[in-house]
């Protein structure tokens, strides 16, 4: 079983703030890195994919790192708005090219 | 452009009953993902497919679960005989085929199931 891992589990940012927040996987047999954006009553939306080490992405206000050596990327949204509220979920590819999910990180932003 | 369709969007039915949850992929796209999301266990996969060929199944439940995609755009998800513990959200995805998972899959709206 792989193990994915997101971190926090929930994070309440007022408007206007940047934040940040991880997802761990492992670092052996590496494939890519998915990132999904999951608003309440809706269905994940792919945010970026990720294949090299070092790659960065960005879209807007959001970016993402990956660092597949010591097996973690990070997601920052710069300039927090209220539209960011959602689950923000990565999923790793090993070999079996399976994406695996974590649990994601539950996003509220205070207005 | 049309995305991923799922049928029906919500289904309550007594337990006992079959279940036929149904998907249709982007055009275009050759992978299919049916996935099970509940409280405890976050959204696991449950089976794949490439170009009409599952893959892994490794998810399924049990042997109460089947699915099938009879042709390329298309595929069903059966649970018979239901139970209430089968009670989830049931999303299917799709993606072009392409080799170390590099493209990024595209999701329906999910099935809400219920079984009573």
């Amino acid at each position: 079983i792989l193990n994915v891992e997101q971190s926090p589990q929930s994070l309440h940012v007022q408007e206007g703030d940047s934040t940040n927040f991880t997802c761990s996987f492992p670092s052996s047999n590496f494939y890519a890195l998915h990132w999904y954006r999951w608003e309440t009553a809706k269905s994940p939306e792919a945010l970026f994919v990720m294949t090299l080490n070092g790659d960065e992405k960005k879209k807007g206000r959001i970016s993402a790192t990956l660092n597949t050596k010591e097996g973690y990327s990070y997601l920052y949204i710069k300039g927090s708005q209220p539209e960011d509220s959602a689950t923000y979920l990565c999923a790793f590819i090993g070999g079996n090219e399976k994406l695996t999910f974590g649990t994601g990180t539950r996003l509220t932003i205070i207005p | 452009d049309a995305g991923v369709i799922q049928s029906p969007r919500h289904e309550v039915t007594e337990m006992g009953q079959e279940v036929t949850l149904r998907c249709k992929l982007i055009s275009g796209h050759n992978s299919l993902f049916w996935y099970r999301q509940t409280m405890m266990r976050g959204l696991e996969l449950l089976i794949y497919f490439n170009n009409n060929v599952p893959i892994d199944d490794s998810g399924m439940p049990e042997d109460r679960f089947s699915a099938k995609m009879p042709n390329a755009s298309f595929s069903t998800l059966k649970i018979q005989p239901s139970e209430p513990r089968d009670s989830a959200v049931y999303f299917c995805a799709s993606s072009l085929r392409a080799s170390g998972g590099n493209q990024p899959q595209h999701f329906g709206d999910g099935t809400r199931l219920s079984i009573l």
